[in-house]
């Protein structure tokens, strides 16, 4: 079945180091979606790509679609404390009607 | 922006009673609504589409006489724990896609943090 894959699991910096978390995913995608989950939050949207090599910047955020539409990155420069959480992309599950299919997720701690 | 509400935010219940958790949308009207359960340190896992005027269709491998969905209106939506058990304690999320959105983002309430003694 369609599966979404996302690595690292986990990801430990310090702060002002850079991250980055990868999503792979088995089938083409038509959108790829990215939220973040604070400690004891719930996922918030950050952001969607649509077009094949897609590259969006939020601030200190950079966000790529793969030429492909089947992988995709979030890169941080220079993490802050603020930046703690984990990172979630998610794609839409086939023809289904607004499912989405999530990956694993990546959680960043960022030590002061 | 869009805005889902989710009550409670916590609820402590005892092993073989029934728990309703409501799921609202805000500013904007919702015509399905997604609920999830997270265990910790895990991702999101679907359990239920919730259409608004019909039946709501479920994932496989879950109970739909244990997992009760109503989508009363196009702001609300309730899933009722029937019979709660330890196993079920868990973070549940809905989520509401907001129509005026081009593609498939979703908004999601704040969870229901579900214990079961």
């Amino acid at each position: 079945g369609q599966q979404v894959m996302q690595i690292p699991q986990y990801q430990h910096v310090q702060e002002g180091e850079d991250f980055t978390t990868y999503c792979n995913s088995s089938t083409t995608l038509s959108n790829i979606q990215w939220y973040k989950q604070r400690p004891g939050g719930h996922p918030v949207f950050l952001i969607q790509l649509v077009k094949s090599g897609e590259v969006k910047k939020q601030k200190r955020l950079t966000f790529q679609f793969g030429e492909a539409k089947k992988n995709s990155s979030l890169h941080i420069t220079a993490t802050q404390t603020t930046d703690v959480g984990t990172y979630f992309c998610a794609g839409p599950r086939g023809n289904q009607g607004g499912k989405l299919i999530f990956g694993q997720g990546t959680e960043l701690s960022v030590k002061p | 922006g869009a805005v889902v509400s989710q009550h409670p935010s916590w609820v402590i219940c005892k092993s073989g009673t029934s728990v309703k958790i409501e799921c609202r949308s805000l500013d904007f009207q919702a015509t399905t609504m997604f609920w999830y359960r997270q265990f910790p340190k895990q991702s999101l896992m679907l359990m239920a589409t919730s259409n608004e005027g019909s039946k709501a269709t479920y994932e496989q491998g879950v109970e739909k006489d244990k997992f009760l969905i109503n989508h009363a209106s196009l702001t609300l939506s309730t899933l009722t724990v029937t019979s709660a058990h330890p196993e079920d304690s868990s973070f549940y999320i809905c989520s509401a896609r907001d129509l005026a959105g081009v593609y498939y983002e979703q908004y999601f309430g704040p969870g229901t943090r579900l214990t079961v003694t």
